[in-house]
């Protein structure tokens, strides 16, 4: 079955850019049959849908986040990847990669704390 | 964006209990709505999409109904498995949207 995983560093420092990747591995992103998100959980936090990307690399972003956040695709290595811009203490969150407009397949979560 | 705003946010309830949670949207969103359930420490898993289908392996106590802007998730018979955080999201814009959880707590 089709297993997501995240990974990345755990700490980014106060105006630096957080950079993380989500690894499909038992089917293929190519497939065209799904978008791929990213969403997080502040501490005690429900959720926030980040944005999502399609294999053609179309993409579409949460308009709170748009400004700082970049998607991309990589089909050869069957991934695709984040990038926010300018992170600060109320970026800290657990991040999550997601299959689907009803995400049925969900990473493990990596928590991604800002701080000096 | 479409605000989803569920209801209560939190509740408490035997196991046994039938329990109802609402989400409303803020705008009509069709049948694009799913319902999570998370319990602490791991991610979300999909219990209900397109409003009333089941995923598979689900269990069928589970069910979610509602169309337009007004929708529930129904657990028939509490089970102590149970107990956790429910979301309902929509998918009906581009944009998804999550409601602020309701947490279902053992009475």
């Amino acid at each position: 079955q089709v297993q997501l995983q995240e990974s990345g560093p755990g700490l980014v420092k106060p105006s630096q850019t957080l950079s993380l990747t989500c690894t499909v591995s038992g089917g293929s992103i190519s497939s065209g049959d799904y978008y791929w998100s990213w969403l997080r959980q502040r501490p005690g936090k429900g959720l926030e849908w980040i944005g999502f990307i399609y294999y053609t690399g179309r993409t579409h972003y949460n308009p709170s986040l748009e400004s700082r956040v970049t998607m991309s695709v990589d089909t050869s290595k069957n991934e695709f990847s984040m990038r926010l811009n300018s992170v600060t203490a109320a970026d800290t969150a657990v991040y999550y990669c997601a299959r689907g407009e009803a995400m049925d397949v969900w990473g493990q979560g990596t928590t991604v704390i800002v701080s000096s | 964006d479409i605000q989803m705003t569920q209801s209560p946010s939190t509740l408490s309830a035997f196991v046994g209990d039938r329990v109802t949670i609402t989400c409303r949207a803020s705008q009509s969103i069709s049948s694009w709505l799913a319902w999570y359930q998370q319990k602490p420490g791991k991610a979300p898993k999909l219990l209900i999409y397109a409003a009333s289908n089941l995923e598979g392996g689900v269990p069928s106590r589970f069910s979610g109904s509602g169309s337009g802007t007004e929708f529930t998730l129904t657990i028939s018979s509490l089970q102590p498995d149970d107990f956790a955080t429910y979301y309902c999201q929509q998918y009906n814009s581009e944009s998804y949207t999550f409601g602020q959880g309701t947490k279902l707590e053992i009475k």
